[in-house]
């Protein structure tokens, strides 16, 4: 079962926009990472963060989670029509199974020139 | 250094058959799980192995199994096939398998089951 949803479910904004995605979840955590996937093509992993962590950067990626809320974000800045793509949130379950990663539903991005 | 690779990319296969599809880490990652992709369910969790031994597993009938080498090599099987297998069947690893740690995907195996 899917650990949450994300938000919106398509987003479709111009070259040079940024574009914010949402994450929500269902339970404690110890991390949470991001991924996109390009259409028929495997995980491109994004960023990784941490429960005790509220911020982070990574180029054009900025990434905030708030636990109390059980939600994170995904700010894609300048993007570019090589963003287009869907993007995934993956919470790692606090329960010791170190590699299970539960995914959101994912956020279809759609970048036009 | 190189991803994680899975093989075969694209398959097509008959209701009753079974497969078998491989994947190998990233050098070093000792910790290597499979993830189902489907429109209908999305990405779940199917297993994850850790120096050879099945840590954890996923809500899927016993048709599916797999199994990790002694190289931290990996490989999936479903016997037994139906039409609702048919999924993008993902390869992930990390590094010692702990919480802290990044995970890799691999290009993923398209099954087709006809």
């Amino acid at each position: 079962s899917q650990q949450g949803e994300e938000d919106p479910q398509a987003l479709s904004i111009q070259e040079g926009e940024n574009a914010t995605m949402n994450c929500s979840y269902k339970t404690s955590i110890n991390n949470l990472q991001w991924y996109r996937q390009n259409s028929g093509r495997g995980l491109v992993h994004l960023i990784l963060i941490r429960s005790n962590e509220r911020e982070k950067h990574s180029g054009r990626l900025r990434v905030t989670l708030d636990t109390s809320k059980k939600s994170s974000s995904l700010l894609i800045t300048a993007s570019r029509a090589a963003d287009t793509a869907s993007y995934f949130c993956a919470t790692l379950l606090n329960t010791g199974t170190a590699s299970k990663l539960t995914f959101g539903t994912g956020t279809r991005l759609q970048v036009t020139l | 250094k190189a991803g994680v690779t899975q093989t075969p990319r694209y398959l097509i296969k008959t209701r009753g058959q079974q497969v078998t599809l491989s994947c190998s880490p990233i050098s070093g990652h000792r910790s290597v799980s499979w993830y189902q992709q489907t429109p209908g369910q999305g990405l779940q969790f199917l297993f994850e192995y850790f120096s050879e031994t099945q840590r954890n597993k996923g809500n899927f009938p016993g048709r599916f199994s797999g199994r990790q080498f002694s190289n931290s090599r990996s490989e999936m099987n479903v016997s037994t096939l139906e039409l609702g297998d048919s999924a993008l069947y993902l390869c992930a690893s990390s590094l010692v398998g702990s919480p802290g740690n990044t995970i890799y995907f691999g290009e993923g195996s398209w099954l087709t089951v006809v």
